[in-house]
């Protein structure tokens, strides 16, 4: 059973307009969440990540929301740049599994110049 | 070099190889990690390595034996394998101590078909 979900596997967005990538989870343990996006042949690298007492978090043309009621997270991206096309993964843990996060499938981001 | 660095890259071995996946982290940190991830599913967490001691086996079979000299190198040594477990293995590394800061940084992964 997947508890991180990211139900869409790809997205396209033409470039200057806003990204919209969705994340929803079942856990609600889950106290912290982190997006990654990861280019080809890369491994995964950091964006940005969020505290369940937060409800949004911003770090430049990056920002996360996090709906706890719904257990869903969003990360926007305004404006996208073609350099955004990537896969981006969602992850949450929780209190119980301190150095365990639980990964989303990936959502594939393409900006259209 | 920098970052989070694994070898191979590339690995193709036979059922009956025995091979070794290596990692190594230069960022100073305590806490190592193990993914697989395959086509199409989310990153599987497979172990975890805190200040050289093993705190998470993720149910991960035998046939896969992790092994940490010390805090910058994490081996993953691979024995009989079946061809369901090709896949791209990533290692991480991280701070440890407090959850908050427990940013994970990843290798470039290894890319391992089991013929």
């Amino acid at each position: 059973d997947q508890q991180v979900k990211q139900n869409s596997p790809s997205l396209s967005v033409q470039e200057g307009r806003i990204s919209i990538l969705n994340c929803d989870y079942t856990n609600s343990m889950f106290d912290y969440f982190l997006w990654y996006k990861k280019y080809p042949a890369e491994g995964p690298t950091f964006l940005i990540s969020i505290s369940s007492i937060k409800d949004k978090n911003e770090d430049g043309r990056f920002t996360v929301f996090l709906n706890k009621s719904a257990k869903h997270l969003s990360l926007h991206i305004v404006p996208s740049q073609p350099g955004d096309s990537a896969v981006y993964f969602c992850a949450a843990s929780s209190p119980s599994g301190t150095y365990k996060y639980i990964f989303g499938t990936g959502t594939r981001l393409k900006v259209l110049a | 070099e920098t970052g989070v660095t694994q070898t191979p890259r590339h690995l193709v071995m036979g059922m009956t190889n025995k091979k070794s996946l290596k990692c190594e982290q230069h960022l100073g940190h305590n806490a190592m990690y193990w993914y697989k991830q395959s086509a199409k599913k989310p990153l599987e967490l497979m172990f975890v390595y805190n200040f050289k001691e093993q705190t998470e086996n993720n149910s991960v079979p035998s046939r896969f034996s992790p092994e940490c000299p010390n805090s910058s190198h994490l081996f993953l040594h691979l024995h009989t394998l079946q061809p369901e477990d090709s896949a791209l293995y990533l290692c991480a590394s991280s701070q440890g101590g407090s959850r908050l800061d427990n940013e994970q940084f990843f290798g470039p992964g290894t890319r391992l078909t089991v013929l």
